[in-house]
């Protein structure tokens, strides 16, 4: 079985602030892929970053930055200098191989707000 | 490009009426999914669709809903009869043929409110 756990329901910082979404993931499957969504009020789900499990590379994006770590299972999620319109609900997921097609399971989501 | 549409985007019914979800996804999009998020909780894939035929729906209460996509395009997700649980935002979302970059589109949702 999948699941992935952000412990983090809802975090609120102060615009320019750095923040840092947690995600930890279980799976049986040795090849899987590790994903983060952001669902800002409008609804509509926008993918951010695939990992795979072979790759453990940290990336930065702009402001955005991961941490794959595959020794604690978890795969962190940092943004620096936030801004008000980072402001959404920030989703973790997880696809294993052995599931099939491109059933992801998603975490229970952390609400971000970002104030003035 | 056009995203993924959905509509309506808000229905409130009574228990036990039925609605009906209508997507239509990104153009050369085979692959089709709803999924159901309840409020405080991450989207759960209800049914998956592979152009016109289902690759996985055993998340999907089959007593009270269906979904088709009967010409590989557009797709409609009905509950009949509605409960109180099902009150959430249901997400349509596509993703293209071929090599798959794990990227799924989804489009604004809609909410359903069952009173």
């Amino acid at each position: 079985a999948q699941k992935v756990t952000q412990a983090q329901t809802e975090i609120s910082v102060v615009e320019k602030e750095d923040v840092t979404l947690d995600c930890v993931y279980e799976t049986r499957d040795t090849t899987y892929y590790l994903f983060w969504y952001k669902q800002p009020p409008s609804g509509e789900l926008v993918f951010l970053i695939r990992r795979n499990s072979f790759d453990e590379q940290n990336e930065i994006s702009g402001r955005y930055s991961w941490n794959f770590q595959k020794s604690t299972s978890s795969f962190n999620f940092t943004i620096t200098a936030s801004q008000v319109v980072d402001s959404a609900v920030y989703f973790c997921a997880l696809r294993g191989l052995t599931g099939g097609g491109n059933k992801l399971t998603f975490g229970t989501g952390t609400q971000l707000k970002v104030e003035l | 490009e056009a995203g993924v549409a959905q509509s309506p985007r808000y229905k409130i019914i009574e228990k036990r009426q039925s609605v009906a979800f209508w997507c239509n996804p990104i153009s050369g999009h085979a692959t089709l999914y709803w999924y159901q998020q309840i409020l405080g909780q991450g989207p759960k894939l209800l049914i998956q669709f592979q152009n016109n035929g289902v690759v996985d729906d055993s998340q999907l209460p089959k007593d009270r809903f269906s979904a088709e996509r009967l010409k590989g395009v557009d797709s409609t997700l009905k509950i009949q009869p509605a409960k109180l649980e099902d009150s959430a935002v249901y997400l349509c979302a596509s993703s293209p043929t071929g090599g798959w970059t794990g990227e799924l589109f989804f489009g604004e949702g809609s909410r359903l409110t069952v009173l």
